[in-house]
């Protein structure tokens, strides 16, 4: 089945810095690749997603990029603030509209500081 | 975004015991609605893929016996933990596609608020 791999598990910025996240996956066929956003005692929250037929998308100060020769996408928060604080999730999943699952990445822990 | 319900939020039972866990999607017809099992500070761990009106798929190690899943409707899918022992306890967590009726993006996945079982 699909494997994913998150790197780092844990991040800590300072507020208003760059946070960056990334994954990478282990099925060529898979392509739907959507961000979750988990906070402390909350339940996972879509918060952008991206499909194999394109490369980068970006939502205000949220982007994701897909490579997916290299199979790998990546989560980009620019101007971070002390809110992004969460564990943040990714995930792949083949023919997602066909009704496969989504499998998830560990999670990475972002601490945003003041 | 459309909502998930998930009930109970928190139960505690003696080992041995069956416990019922419900998950209900509120505004829109789920025909795939998928559990996860989240031990703390770690991922979602896909249990198995429950479709209305047939049987659920589970994952590779996932014990279907004790692991009980129905899905009788388009908004509910139930998942009984039978026979529970302490290494069940964990975080439960459904989540539910919306099948693109109620006029909102298709395939967007929304997630319940989790059960935390505890096994004593």
């Amino acid at each position: 089945g699909e494997n994913v791999e998150q790197h780092p598990s844990t991040l800590s910025v300072q507020e208003g810095d760059s946070a960056v996240i990334k994954c990478t996956y282990s099925d060529s066929a898979s392509n739907y690749f959507p961000w979750y956003k988990q906070e402390l005692g909350k339940r996972p929250q879509l918060i952008i997603d991206i499909r194999s037929n394109v490369g980068e998308k970006k939502d205000q100060r949220i982007a994701v990029t897909l490579n997916k020769t290299a199979k790998h996408f990546s989560l980009h928060i620019t101007e971070t603030q002390p809110e992004d604080s969460a564990v943040y999730f990714c995930a792949a999943s083949k023919d997602w509209n066909s009704g496969y699952a989504l499998n998830f990445g560990k999670g990475t822990s972002l601490l945003v500081t003041p | 975004g459309a909502v998930v319900s998930q009930h109970p939020s928190w139960v505690i039972c003696k080992s041995g015991t069956s416990v019922k866990i419900e998950c209900r999607s509120l505004d829109f017809q789920a025909t795939t609605m998928f559990w996860y099992r989240q031990f703390p500070k770690q991922s979602l761990m896909l249990m198995a893929t429950s479709n209305e009106g047939s049987k659920a798929t589970y994952e590779q190690g996932v014990e279907k016996d004790k692991f009980l899943i129905n899905h009788a409707s388009l908004t509910l899918s139930t998942l009984t933990v039978t026979s529970a022992h302490p290494e069940d306890s964990s975080f439960y967590i459904c989540s539910a596609r919306d099948g693109g009726a109620s006029g909102r993006p298709t395939g967007e996945l929304f997630f319940g608020e989790g059960s935390r079982l505890t096994v004593l």
